[in-house]
């Protein structure tokens, strides 16, 4: 299984673009991809998912450069209400043994 | 449609006793899966279930069982709780394929072992 490993936590403000990358070295060819979001006391949400180049969707972009050994959320204009834990999460075709990471701690201030 | 439903919300036991936490899904998915989270850190896999029938150990399966009872159903037991299984217990479920697309989560079980 592919470990993850991303940057502990990030502090920005409101209207900031906010790129956080997540290293996966040792990924394989089937694995996909993807971001979540949590709040607290609530369970993490779905945020976009990718398997190469780059994925947009209304909330957020995912870039995977070629070699596929890291990706890098990006979130345009955050407000307030982008204050959250970001995890990387990369899954394999072949099993449904899905483990988060440590995640990213994102605060935005005013 | 109430998506992933845990029960119950908040749970306080004695040290030995027993529980069961109950996770029901109306999204006809395939896979199920336990989480745990401690307070300020990331998720923990206790057990996952990829389709009716089968259950597999996560990260932290020990003093933990499951039962995936139906399509619908996964159910997490402690058979003797211990303070160290003090946590907020998330289930969730995803259609199966391709894996980690939209992971569904449960709001979750508050659990203090005393």
């Amino acid at each position: 299984l592919a470990k993850t490993t991303q940057p502990i936590s990030m502090d920005s403000y409101e209207g900031q673009e906010v790129n956080i990358t997540c290293s996966h070295n040792n990924i394989a060819t089937n694995d996909y991809i993807t971001w979540y979001q949590q709040f607290p006391s609530q369970g993490p949400r779905f945020i976009i998912q990718g398997y190469k180049t780059k994925v947009t969707n209304e909330v957020a972009s995912l870039f995977i450069p070629a070699d596929r050994k890291s990706s890098t959320l990006s979130l345009p204009r955050v407000s307030l209400s982008d204050t959250a834990v970001y995890y990387c999460l990369v899954a394999t075709h072949n099993t449904d043994k899905l483990i988060f990471g440590t995640g990213t701690r994102l605060q935005v201030f005013p | 449609n109430a998506g992933v439903t845990q029960t119950p919300k908040f749970q306080v036991l004695k040290t030995g006793q027993s529980m069961t936490l109950q996770c029901a899904q109306d999204m006809n998915h395939n896979s199920m899966y336990w989480y745990r989270q401690d307070p300020g850190m990331g998720l923990r896999l206790i057990y996952y279930s990829a389709s009716e029938g089968t259950t597999d150990k996560g990260e932290v399966p020990n003093g933990y069982n499951v039962s995936r009872l139906n399509k619908r159903e996964f159910s997490l037991r402690l058979e003797s709780a211990a303070p160290s299984q003090t946590s907020v217990y998330f289930c969730a479920s995803a259609p199966g394929d391709p894996p980690g697309e939209k992971l569904f989560f449960g709001s979750g079980t508050q659990l203090s072992v005393l």
